[in-house]
């Protein structure tokens, strides 16, 4: 089964600085998630990226799959409070088709003021 | 609703009894999701529904575990003679369809004594 590795597993920040956490695959990804998940709530959509060399932005979160290294980045510009919280990536688990999803174990963020 | 909803928000069991959580995914979706978050193993994919089909059940961690969708919309997961190490966040999400982003709940946190 797919098995996702995420680096780091706790980053600490200053406010205002840029940052970038990766998700490392064992397989072949056909479909990268991106979610954020505040301390004791539900997991919030970011992004999904389904296409080797495929990048998606919102606000100032982008997120970049290579297919080829099997891996995706998120990365932050700029870094504001609202940003801290759990950042876990998801694939699909068996690949090729889809059903549910096996994740990372989440990279901590903490932004210092 | 808005949203994906899950009651109860909390739940505390002894060992060995069972318990019953719901899941009311976001109206239109076909897809419905369990997941289940622990310290230990981070987030685990237990079980999914499609549509009509048949579940796919090979997440379940126990045949103590069970889960059945009522009408296409409403879900409940069951597990009975509750133990310890079933203590964890049980998470649901939908979709639109299985290739597009899973819309997760807030969760049920379930604590067994």
């Amino acid at each position: 089964s797919q098995e996702l590795e995420q680096s780091p597993q706790s980053l600490i920040v200053q406010e205002g600085k840029n940052l970038t956490i990766n998700c490392t695959s064992s397989k072949t990804l056909y479909g990268l998630y991106w979610y954020k998940q505040k301390y004791g709530e539900g997991l919030i959509f970011l992004m999904m990226l389904q296409k080797g060399g495929e990048e998606k932005s919102h606000e100032k979160i982008t997120a970049k799959l290579d297919e080829k290294k099997q891996q995706s980045s998120l990365h932050i510009t700029a870094s504001q409070p609202s940003h801290a919280g759990i950042y876990l990536c998801g694939a699909d688990r068996r690949g090729g088709g889809a059903d549910g999803l096996t994740f990372g174990k989440g990279t901590h963020l903490i932004i210092q003021p | 609703g808005a949203g994906v909803s899950q009651s109860p928000s909390n739940k505390v069991t002894e060992k060995g009894k069972d318990v019953e959580l719901r899941c009311d995914p976001i109206s239109g979706h076909t897809a419905l999701y369990w997941y289940r978050q622990s310290l230990g193993q981070g987030l685990e994919f237990l079980i999914y529904f499609q549509g009509n089909s048949a579940p796919d059940k090979s997440g379940l961690p126990s045949d103590r575990f069970s889960a059945e969708r009522t009408g296409g919309s409403v879900s409940t997961l069951t597990i009975q003679r509750t133990q310890q190490e079933d203590s964890a966040v049980y998470l649901c999400a939908s979709s639109s369809h299985t290739l597009s982003e899973q819309f997760f709940g807030p969760g049920t946190r379930l604590t067994v004594l």
